[in-house]
Parts: structure tokens; sequence; C-alpha cells
């Protein structure tokens, strides 16, 4: 596609529930990254994705995040058991950084998915 | 460990020049970058510096020293649409490869 999507734009849950963030980079792009960002606040990176694997998972906040990415394109990011406290804009990004590539990285990002657990 | 500092604030007024300072600490060091934030937007990519030196693109630059350690976003003819927050971000070497970390950013408000 022409840029980042990402699904839904918003999300307003009750808290104990599941929820599940979708992102579609940018095709081709090899690297996809997970942020999330709270009102004002900068960007806490979450976890990362090259192809398929995630070498870097060390973002994720508990285990009760997840992601997964399929195909080498589309990623998903579930929170079980949602508390109030991940209330926030999610976001994600993606890059043509080739594994191991020690070049730039200009990131591309979605426009985000604010959720809201009441 | 790795960190970035950046002011949390600045202010300018319009036409005026600004210039958004970052200083860094990494484990290897393969770039620094500048993303821009508008309030309810997504961060977009404004420059890029691996080398020493000023990078010039339009009414914005990016200035990089690699033995400070240091960079900075100088912001020219400042415009109301320049308000926004800036995010210098590092490439370097961490546990699983690469990584780019961003700062805490950086709100820039621009007044009449």
């Amino acid at each position: 596609g022409a840029g980042v999507s990402q699904s839904p734009s918003n999300k307003v849950t009750e808290k104990g529930k599941d929820v599940e963030l979708r992102c579609d980079p940018i095709s081709g792009h090899t690297a996809l990254y997970w942020y999330r960002q709270s009102l004002g606040q900068g960007l806490e990176f979450l976890i990362y994705f090259q192809g398929n694997s995630a070498p870097d998972k060390s973002g994720l906040p508990s285990d009760r995040f997840s992601a997964e990415r399929t195909g080498g394109s589309v990623s998903t990011l579930t929170i079980q058991r949602t508390q109030q406290e991940d209330s926030a804009v999610y976001l994600c990004a993606s890059s043509l950084t080739v594994r191991g590539s020690s070049g730039g990285d200009t990131q591309y990002f979605g426009p985000g998915t604010r959720l809201t657990v009441l | 460990g790795q960190s970035l500092e950046q002011p949390s604030e600045v202010t300018a007024v319009e036409g005026a020049i600004v210039q958004i300072n970052c200083t860094y600490q990494t484990s290897g060091f393969y770039g620094l970058s500048w993303y821009q934030q508008h309030d309810g937007g997504a961060p977009t990519f404004l420059s890029y510096n691996a080398l020493d030196g000023l990078e010039e693109t339009g009414r914005f630059s990016s200035f990089l020293s690699r033995s400070d350690s240091y960079g900075y976003l100088l912001l020219q003819e400042l415009q109301m649409k320049d308000s926004a927050s800036y995010f210098c971000a590092v490439r370097g070497v961490y546990t699983g490869g690469f990584k780019t970390i961003f700062g805490a950013g950086t709100r820039l408000f621009v007044k009449a």
C-alpha cells in the first residue's frame, strides 16, 4: 500500500477484556516496530520484527502483551486482560532496513490506534 | 546502556531560528534521525545524519558530532505550522541486533 495502515483507529474496551490491534506495513518493508505513546509523552518501544521473527521483545511491558507477524507483512499486537494503564496510542512503523544492516533506518509510521480502557 | 536527552519544551517567535539539542549514549552508533509529530498525528521523518557535519533540507538542518555524542535540529524562518513535537532517534547495537531508540521529544511552541 501507499503507507502504513492500522486498525482500528479507535478502540474502547472494558477492563479485563482482550484487544487485538492490527498493522499493515508498507509493501516490501522488512522491519516492523510497535510503539506506545501516552498523551504528551514520548515513544515507548514495545517490539521489533525483522521479517517474521522478533529479535527484540524487550519493550513489552508485561506478559499480557504479545505480537506476531505473518508472511513478513501484517502484524497483530494483542493485549490480554486489559488494564486502565494500557490506555494510550499504539503506533506501528515499518522500514526497509535489512537484517544486519548498519545503515539508516527511516521509519514510516501509521496513524495509530487510540486505545481507551474503561 | 542507551539513552537520549533533549529539552522538553522550546518556545520561539515566528520568523526566528530555533535549535533543538540531543545528546545520546548508545552501544555502537549508526546514525541520528529526527522526526516531527503534530498533535494527533503520527511521527514523520525529517532528517538523518550518519557522519559528522550539517545536513540541510530546506528550512530544516541537522547537525551531528559523533565525538561529542551530540546533535541538533535547526529550524529557520519559523512558521506557526512548525509547532509540534520533535524527536531525536539513535540507531545502535543492542540485544537482538540493531535498534532505533527515540528520545522523549521536544515540544516546540511558535508564537506570533
